[in-house]
């Protein structure tokens, strides 16, 4: 069976610095893109980027690049997404994705990030 | 990027009901078109990929079609587990952007 499982809710204060993950398993980890999304409280989905695990290839929404990294380690099958100065507006649940060239197939159950001074 | 629009922004129906989701893009996508359900307080879920494909274990009351850069998504009887929000998302060109949700109320 395929899972994602995301690590546990953080709570931040503004211009800490923070990593997620999301552990892959029942597939091959690096046959395909970990993408990541972010939902704001009450809104919907955006596409953050995504990396291809096999060689760490990244793709970024012009809407979030240089305001995060994702990164992955296929020896434990994992992916990241970092910040390395949190705002309050970062505040939102954060799902990671298995995805193939063509569509967005599993998702994470979701990791809860509050900023909040 | 390629906007994503859907419509309605929401929709009231009744359980044994046929509604139909638009989702239309800013600029030709081929099929590359996903529809994605998410209930609240829970993770998004994969309906329907390259347009017109069930996901596996999907019921086959959902149903896609389209390509180019309009396309829809039909649920012929409503279940009383079918009320979510749904999404559009494009995978032609990243960012792979989502469409802005339809919420699917009860009448």
């Amino acid at each position: 069976e395929v899972q994602l499982v995301q690590s546990g809710a953080e709570v931040k204060k503004p211009g800490e610095s923070l990593r997620i993950s999301c552990k892959g398993s029942g597939y091959i980890f690096t046959g395909y893109w970990i993408s990541w999304v972010r939902q704001m409280p009450g809104k919907g989905l955006e596409w953050m980027g995504r990396i291809n695990p096999s060689d760490s290839y990244t793709n970024y929404s012009p809407s979030f690049q240089g305001h995060v990294t994702i990164s992955a380690d296929k020896s434990i099958t994992t992916a990241y997404l970092q910040w390395s100065s949190l705002e309050a507006s970062d505040t939102a649940i954060y799902y990671c994705a298995r995805a193939t060239q063509a569509a967005t197939v599993n998702w994470g159950q979701g990791t809860l990030v509050t900023v909040s001074s | 990027d390629i906007q994503m629009t859907q419509s309605p922004f929401s929709l009231s129906a009744s359980v044994g009901d046929r509604v139909t989701i638009t989702c239309r893009a800013s600029q030709t996508i081929s099929n590359y078109l996903n529809w994605h359900q998410q209930r609240p307080g829970k993770a998004p879920k994969l309906l329907i990929y390259t347009a017109s494909s069930l996901q596996s274990g999907v019921p086959s009351r959902f149903s896609g079609s389209g390509s180019g850069t309009d396309f829809t998504l039909t649920i012929s009887s409503l279940q009383p587990e079918d009320f979510a929000t749904y999404y559009c998302q494009q995978s032609f060109s990243t960012p792979h952007t989502f469409g802005q949700g339809t919420k699917l109320e009860v009448k």
